[in-house]
């Protein structure tokens, strides 16, 4: 079945380290995002691509980078982890359709503790 | 002012009764929604989606929608315990690049 797969489903990391999530599609979307999402305040967009040369900031990309190797992949960086960015973090794609439609389909998430 | 708004909950219904969430957006221009469901610990799944006013069904939901008033609801017929979860109410924003705006989720509780 055409998936959205993340790695790892669980980290466990301190101040100051380096993290890469990673996020790998076989849905064939050419638009992918990444979100992150605390209790209470729903999801919320931290970086998205449209295509390969596309990449643009969300509404919470300060202390993030990404990276799209390929259409099918799409990495994000914590370059130096804080608490504050403990988290659940989900990888979603879309393809555009007619008038704008932008069905987003989800991974299976990372929970991501920093101590 | 948020840009989508959804009461928190917890919605509390009895198993067999229909449940009624609401949401509502600031986007006048705003042309797409989508209703997510997720379960706890899980990642939100798409269940609806509707693109114009009225009423859309599939199975046992109903979205509707109201342009003019910025509102969007979905209906759950019949509620099962398995329906609890939290529904995550989605705008497409109008303008320049289509970006998805969440609501925090309203969290429903269907009891036997």
């Amino acid at each position: 079945d055409a998936d959205v797969t993340q790695t790892p489903r669980n980290r466990i990391t301190k101040t100051g380290k380096r993290i890469m999530l990673e996020c790998s599609q076989t849905k064939g979307h050419d638009r992918m995002y990444w979100y992150r999402q605390d209790p209470g305040l729903g999801l919320r967009l931290i970086y998205y691509s449209f295509d390969v040369k596309d990449i643009n900031k969300g509404e919470i990309s300060d202390g993030y980078s990404v990276s799209r190797q390929a259409q099918a992949k799409f990495s994000l960086s914590l370059e130096s982890a804080i608490p504050n960015q403990t988290a659940l973090y989900f990888c979603a794609t879309s393809v555009l359709r007619d008038k704008g439609y932008n069905e987003q389909f989800f991974g299976p998430g990372t929970r991501l503790t920093v101590l | 002012q948020k840009e989508v708004e959804q009461n928190s909950g917890p919605l509390s219904v009895p198993e067999g009764a229909i449940a009624s969430l609401n949401c509502t957006y600031s986007d006048r221009g705003s042309q797409s929604f989508f209703w997510y469901r997720q379960y706890s610990g899980k990642s939100p799944e798409l269940i609806m989606s509707i693109y114009s006013n009225g009423d859309k069904e599939d199975g046992r939901f109903t979205a509707q929608l109201n342009k003019a008033s910025q509102y969007v609801s979905l209906l759950i017929r019949d509620s099962q315990p398995s329906d609890s979860a939290t529904y995550l109410c989605a705008v497409l924003i109008s303008g320049g690049y289509n970006k998805l705006i969440f609501g925090a989720g309203t969290r429903l509780a269907v009891h036997p």
